[in-house]
């Protein structure tokens, strides 16, 4: 067990839809990253939050944005879906220093 | 422009063999430098990891890694494998900032 919970496990929604990502870090760690996995383009970077502020973008699309609670929590909003939205998307933290990402679990998304 | 390179995407090896897994990496600088393992269903989970120092670093499962600066590489072994060891594993790399670049992963496969 990684530390890193992400809800829902498994996600399925029509195109054109909004939905929500929600991710809790291990506990102390300031940093929460974003990432989408899919068959044909891997594993890719979307975004990263730290102590409640953006801190790098990745290959995020407009129609996706998150954010991060003073409790450190983090939210991925997806919306105006496309079924090429269809993926693994991951959560990770990390502590100070040199700590390596902790990975969640996973939400499984599913556009219809 | 910097990239990772797994050049397999799948291996087969008997249980019991050694496994050697590729990772080639293209980067500005001495990266720092990751391996991770994804079971299915599960999130990445840290194997090992490469900042400085001894080229040779221990992870956990009983895997190791060698950096060799001349080639870029950071190739995967393990010396005997379980069946528990079938898995994808994926090789990153980065700077101290953690915006790592990721590979596309190798799909290990192990035969009894």
């Amino acid at each position: 067990d990684s530390g890193v919970t992400q809800t829902p496990k498994h996600l399925i929604t029509a195109t054109g839809q909004r939905v929500t990502l929600r991710c809790s870090p291990r506990s102390g760690d300031l940093s929460v990253y974003w990432y989408q996995q899919s068959l044909d383009q891997g594993l890719q970077f979307l975004i990263q939050y730290y102590n409640g502020e953006e801190r790098a973008k990745g290959n995020i699309l407009e129609r996706f944005s998150a954010q991060q609670f003073p409790d450190l929590h983090s939210e991925l909003n997806l919306s105006s879906l496309e079924l090429g939205d269809s993926a693994l998307y991951f959560c990770a933290s990390r502590g100070p220093n040199n700590s390596p990402l902790h990975f969640g679990n996973g939400t499984r998304l599913t556009v219809t | 422009a910097q990239s990772v390179t797994q050049p397999d995407i799948h291996i087969t090896v008997s249980e019991g063999a050694s496994l050697e897994l590729r990772c080639n990496y293209s980067y500005g600088a001495t990266p720092y430098l990751f391996w991770y393992v994804q079971s299915p269903g599960q999130g990445l989970q840290l194997l090992l990891k490469y900042f400085s120092g001894d080229t040779l670093v221990q992870g956990i499962k009983g895997f190791e890694a060698e950096f060799k600066r001349s080639q870029s590489s950071f190739n995967l072994r393990k010396p005997s494998v379980h069946w528990s060891d079938a898995a994808e594993y994926f090789c990153a790399v980065g700077a101290s900032n953690y915006q790592l670049i990721w590979g596309a992963g190798t799909k290990l496969i192990i035969k009894p």
